[in-house]
């Protein structure tokens, strides 16, 4: 069965330091891979995707396929990035896609 | 605003009554999605739907019904009740061709 793990629940790092949150999955077709993100009291929100090889805020992730991971990354944190981040796989075919969550991991930014 | 809303925001009801969410959307896509989010579990789906009046279970659809008899709304039963049903749930929107989510702001429910 599809899987998503986020090995960490809680990463404290410091304003300026690097970051990576780590995302592991299992599936065995074409993994389709997103992180989202929920900021204190507002709703998840998508951060970035794999196929669009896009950065937002400052965040990149690269789809390692033989590390089965998606590692989301961060050169310098900012105390604004503190929030909930949650790795998604998609499974289906297109249309009706089912996302699968990890855990999801708490970023806190120290100042 | 990002064309979903649930409704309601927070409530609590007691063991063995039913329940019933609203999720109400503005964009016109085909599918919806209920899910949980329990610590330690993420997300996790409990129905979700490719039309109206065409719905599926998911991971976690034991005690939950559903129903989309219009576009544009998806209700979340509970048929009766029970305290592992305390939780927040999302509902979540997809055109189906981006392969991302949009996301409501959630219902906290509390059953005491």
């Amino acid at each position: 069965a599809q899987r998503v793990t986020q090995p960490e629940k809680l990463l404290s790092v410091f304003k300026g330091a690097p970051v990576e949150l780590k995302c592991n999955y299992s599936y065995s077709g074409s993994p389709e891979l997103f992180w989202y993100v929920q900021y204190s009291r507002q709703r998840l929100q998508l951060l970035l995707r794999h196929i669009s090889r896009e950065s937002i805020k400052g965040f990149t992730a690269d789809l390692n396929k033989g590390e089965t991971s998606f590692h989301l990354k961060k050169p310098f944190a900012q105390e604004e990035d503190s929030a909930m981040y949650y790795c998604a796989l998609s499974e289906g075919v297109q249309g009706a896609q089912k996302l699968v969550f990890g855990q999801g991991t708490r970023l806190t930014i120290n100042p | 605003d990002a064309g979903i809303t649930q409704s309601p925001r927070h409530k609590v009801t007691e063991t063995g009554t039913p329940v019933t969410l609203r999720c109400h959307q503005t964009e016109n896509h085909r599918y919806m999605y209920w899910y949980r989010q329990d610590p330690g579990h993420g997300l996790r789906l409990i129905h979700y739907s490719y039309g109206v009046k065409d719905t599926d279970k998911g991971e976690v659809s034991d005690g939950y019904s559903v129903s989309r008899s219009k576009t544009e709304d998806f209700l979340l039963t509970l048929e009766s009740a029970t305290s592992s049903q305390t939780s927040v749930y999302f509902c979540a929107i997809s055109d189906g061709a981006t392969g991302g989510y949009t996301f409501g702001s959630g219902t906290r429910l509390t059953v005491v």
